[in-house]
């Protein structure tokens, strides 16, 4: 079974430009997680999807940041304009429902703004 | 606010030797807990987890934790390790908070196993 998949895995761009990270979950997972992780820290919760329904953006800075899962499968967490302190790995991660509260995280996407 | 503390940076253990990496927490209300490996350039990956029952739970790869309600830790052990385990280990609750279910890692923990 495919894990979870997340492109590109690497993305270097200047500040004020925009940049999308995509995430395609494991196949029948429901929920979907973006978690940002700085150097050295854990990760944190950028937004929680039920299928297409997020339930949880509390902690997503929507004044330049965006997240979309239209058909409740696969997602995009987009930054319009990056700052250099959007520098981090961006993780994507899903979990089925009913499967025992466990997480599967994939490779993340490492953003270098500079 | 629910919080994870792993106080440290790094724990260094000689191959063959008991390991113990310490996670502790504050959370309202009942947690779940788990611990997820992060190998380099790789993404987290699930280790265990306690959500109830036995306060001793085992995981992948010969690890195994034990949830202590009195003393709220969720330390992570292994009797014997190996080089191959040399990773970054996070802790992580669930619970609760502000009408979300929350889930909050710790800042991880380098574990180095000196063959």
């Amino acid at each position: 079974e495919a894990g979870v998949v997340q492109s590109p895995r690497y993305k270097i761009i200047e500040k004020k430009q925009p940049v999308a990270f995509w995430c395609n979950p494991i196949s029948g997972h429901n929920t979907l997680y973006w978690y940002r992780q700085n150097l050295g820290q854990g990760p944190e919760l950028l937004i929680r999807y039920e299928n297409e329904e997020a339930v949880d953006d509390s902690q997503l800075p929507k004044d330049r940041f965006s997240a979309e899962r239209l058909k409740g499968v696969d997602s995009t967490l987009k930054i319009q304009p990056a700052e250099l302190g959007d520098s981090a790995v961006y993780l994507c991660a899903s979990k089925e429902r009913g499967g025992g509260e466990t997480q599967y995280f994939g490779p993340g996407t490492r953003l270098l703004v500079l | 606010a629910q919080s994870v503390a792993q106080p440290e940076d790094q724990v260094n253990v000689a191959e063959g030797n008991p390991l113990t990496v310490k996670c502790t927490y504050s959370v309202s209300g009942n947690p779940y807990l788990f611990w997820y490996v992060q190998y380099p350039n790789r993404g987290l990956q699930f280790l265990l987890k306690y959500i109830t029952g036995d306060n001793l739970v085992k995981g992948s790869y010969g690890f195994e934790a034990e949830f202590n309600k009195s003393q709220t830790s969720f330390h992570l052990k292994k009797p014997s390790a190996l080089v191959s385990d040399s990773a970054l280990y996070f802790c992580a609750v669930r619970a609760f908070s502000g009408g979300y279910q929350k889930v909050t890692f710790g800042i991880g923990t380098k574990l180095q196993v000196i063959p």
